[in-house]
């Protein structure tokens, strides 16, 4: 059974770092074609995709944010860590990450808020 | 980026008719490995959300044969023969042809009415 779960603060500050960690069990990251991408998604609005890792410890970024995002794994605690820099308050929103393998992003976990106020 | 376009925004659908979403990308999502990697979700109320068809047309494991999926190139389709009750939420089409950049639909609203 593939889950997965987001767990951080559900509170930071303008300016702050955000830092999320990706729980998952069922799988492992170390499977060839094995990946995990972190999705958001703000109050009310459309999803928004952030990151990847793959397998093979290959990383891709939003072209928009990749300035600010760094993607990392442990494979041997079955962890994905997800960090980004100079949080504002547009950053507020649903964190996910999720599985992708051979039928796309196919197991989501669900979801952390995240909102940035001072 | 590629942009992906979902009609109509939202829907209200008597249970037990037909309904039909479109997601037109503005590149072909066709790869040259021969897959074409277009994909169909739900978000239903308050939960996450949830694979329904993949590479166009696949139906996802434990999703209902009522759900289908179809096109090619830059035009697709999704459609529910037969509306249910559980159906309802958001659906959003996203592209995973192009790295470093998935891209979602805005999402179409599905309602019972």
């Amino acid at each position: 059974q593939v889950t997965l779960r987001e767990s951080g603060p559900a509170l930071v500050k303008p300016t702050q770092t955000l830092t999320l960690t990706c729980t998952f069990s069922g799988f492992s990251l170390s499977t060839s074609g094995m990946c995990v991408s972190w999705i958001r998604q703000p109050p009310g609005k459309a999803l928004e995709w952030l990151a990847l890792i793959d397998w093979d410890d290959d990383k891709y970024y939003s072209t928009s944010l990749k300035t600010r995002l760094t993607i990392s794994k442990d494979t041997s605690k079955n962890q994905v860590v997800l960090t980004m820099t100079n949080m504002d308050p547009v950053d507020t929103a649903t964190y996910y990450c999720a599985r992708q393998y051979s039928s796309g992003i196919d197991y989501w976990g669900q979801g952390t808020l995240v909102t940035v106020s001072s | 980026d590629i942009v992906m376009t979902q009609t109509p925004l939202s829907l209200s659908v008597t249970p037990g008719q037909p309904a039909s979403i479109s997601c037109k990308s503005s590149q072909s999502l066709l790869h040259s490995d021969g897959k074409t990697y277009l994909y169909w979700y739900l978000q239903k109320p308050g939960q996450s959300p949830q694979l329904l068809i993949y590479e166009v047309s696949s139906r996802f494991s434990g999703v209902p044969d009522r759900f289908s999926g179809s096109g090619s190139g830059t035009d697709f389709t999704l459609k529910i023969s037969r509306v249910e009750a559980e159906d309802v939420g958001v659906y959003y089409c996203m592209q995973g042809i192009h790295l470093p950049q998935y891209t979602f639909g805005q999402g179409t609203k599905l309602e019972i009415k």
